[in-house]
């Protein structure tokens, strides 16, 4: 199975900080990642696919980019309803393996 | 547009137990259905998933020979049914769409609706 690894596992940012998470794939994936946030008690919601396409109704503060086995997602302008959990997924290939997860906290 | 598991709870070690996820508000055969689980406290796990018809499945190794995903187009309802159960099966169960976006001929995942999930303990 493709291994997912995010880094930093955590990090600690203010309101308006500029936030930067990566992930990096243990082999090629092309552009085949995904991002997902997640608040505590809730459902992910999806942010991003195929790498770097904002999903209907995500804020354009959120960004990504990458491809083959390096990815980043980045907050521009971090605010109050951004402190969650992310995850990335890869789709290239089964089993789909999320990474570990990058909490962003206060 | 929305998706409710059901069928969540204890069981021993060894049991059995059947999830159920009901669809509402969309075409439920035009898309692919996955099931993603969450220990308490940890991380994301894709289990699995399945195709419009039923055609293709795919499970991740841990599950292989002990899970079962399956659906009904008629009732729009997704179903996993879980055996053999072990205690690292415990975990929040959502129930996931897949919009299945397309691009440059490729497909790619996009889960853009989940359930609330639903709990699953395995202990004695």
């Amino acid at each position: 199975a493709i291994q997912m690894t995010q880094s930093p596992s955590s990090l600690s940012a203010s309101v308006g900080d500029r936030v930067t998470i990566t992930c990096r794939a243990s082999q090629g994936i092309r552009s085949e990642l995904g991002w997902y946030q997640q608040k505590p008690g809730k459902a992910p919601n999806l942010l991003i696919y195929a790498a770097s396409s904002l999903q209907s109704g995500v804020p354009s503060r959120f960004s990504a980019s990458g491809s083959g086995t390096d990815f980043t997602l980045t907050i521009s302008s971090l605010q109050p309803e951004d402190f969650a959990t992310y995850y990335c997924l890869q789709d290239y290939n089964y089993p789909r393996t999320f990474g570990q997860g990058t909490k962003v906290e206060i | 547009v929305q998706l409710v598991e059901s069928g969540g709870g204890l069981v021993q070690p060894g049991g059995s137990l059947r999830l159920s996820c009901a669809a509402s508000g969309f075409t439920f055969r035009s898309y692919w259905m996955i099931w993603v689980r969450q220990a308490p406290g940890k991380g994301l796990e894709w289990v699995a998933n399945i195709k419009q018809d039923g055609s293709l499945k795919y499970y991740v190794d841990s599950v292989k020979g002990r899970f079962t995903i399956s659906r009904d187009n008629a009732k729009n309802s997704l179903y996993l049914q879980m055996n053999s159960l072990r205690a690292e099966d415990t975990a929040v169960y959502y129930c996931v769409r897949d919009w299945s976006p397309s691009s440059g001929g490729n497909d790619f995942d996009a889960f853009d609706i989940w359930g609330q999930g639903t709990m699953v303990t395995v202990s004695s």
